[in-house]
């Protein structure tokens, strides 16, 4: 069945330093969104990402969509403490569920 | 204020119970879902409806059943038959069930022991 990859598991940081998580997926997706769950709080949508080599900016966050649609990243400049929590990409293959990465959880010191 | 719900926040049952957890939505969506999250995972997919009266099974169905009797509304039975039930479980809506994205409940803590 479709699998998402999410790498890295963790990665710590030095506040300012930037960061990148990268999603990958053993079909073709349709579209995929990211999402971040802060500790202890419930995951929030961040972004959708549909067109094959697609690129979105939001402030330091940048969401690229590989041109084969089979893989994501995001990657955030300058990190600050505000953006630690789990990054979660979510793809959507040709049915109808929607499949979660196992998230990469951001640390970052100040 | 529209949103989603959850209720309890959190939960302690004995071993053996079965349980209801509670989502509500006044979000007028289409779809709704739960996951389960246990601690440092991902999310995994238990039961997910596209419709009133229409549910599917998701990855992990086995020990959980649900009703959407009511749009709005979409509870999840943690039986007796679920081997390890304490997670964190978390209930989402999307306007439908194919382009759109997930809004997720503040979740329910379950712990049985």
């Amino acid at each position: 069945g479709q699998q998402v990859m999410q790498i890295p598991q963790y990665q710590h940081v030095q506040e300012g330093e930037d960061f990148t998580t990268y999603c990958n997926s053993s079909t073709t997706l349709s579209n995929i969104q990211w999402y971040k769950q802060r500790p202890g709080g419930h995951p929030v949508f961040l972004i959708q990402l549909v067109k094959s080599g697609e690129v979105k900016k939001q402030k330091r966050l940048t969401f690229q969509f590989g041109e084969a649609k089979k893989n994501s990243s995001l990657h955030i400049t300058a990190t600050q403490t505000t953006d630690v929590g789990t990054y979660f990409c979510a793809g959507r293959g040709g049915g109808f569920k929607t499949i979660f990465g196992a998230g990469t959880r951001l640390f970052v010191k100040a | 204020d529209g949103g989603i719900t959850q209720s309890p926040k959190y939960l302690f049952r004995k071993e053996g119970q079965n349980v209801t957890l509670s989502c509500e939505q006044n979000l007028n969506h289409d779809a709704m879902y739960w996951y389960r999250q246990d601690p440092g995972q991902g999310l995994r997919l238990i039961y997910y409806s596209q419709i009133v009266n229409d549910f599917q099974k998701g990855d992990i169905a086995e020990g959980y059943s649900v009703s959407r009797e009511k749009k709005e509304s979409f509870p999840l039975t943690v039986t007796s038959a679920q081997k390890n039930p304490t997670a964190f479980y978390l209930c989402a809506s999307s306007i439908d069930g194919t382009t759109y994205e997930q809004y997720f409940g503040p979740g329910t803590r379950l712990t049985v022991t």
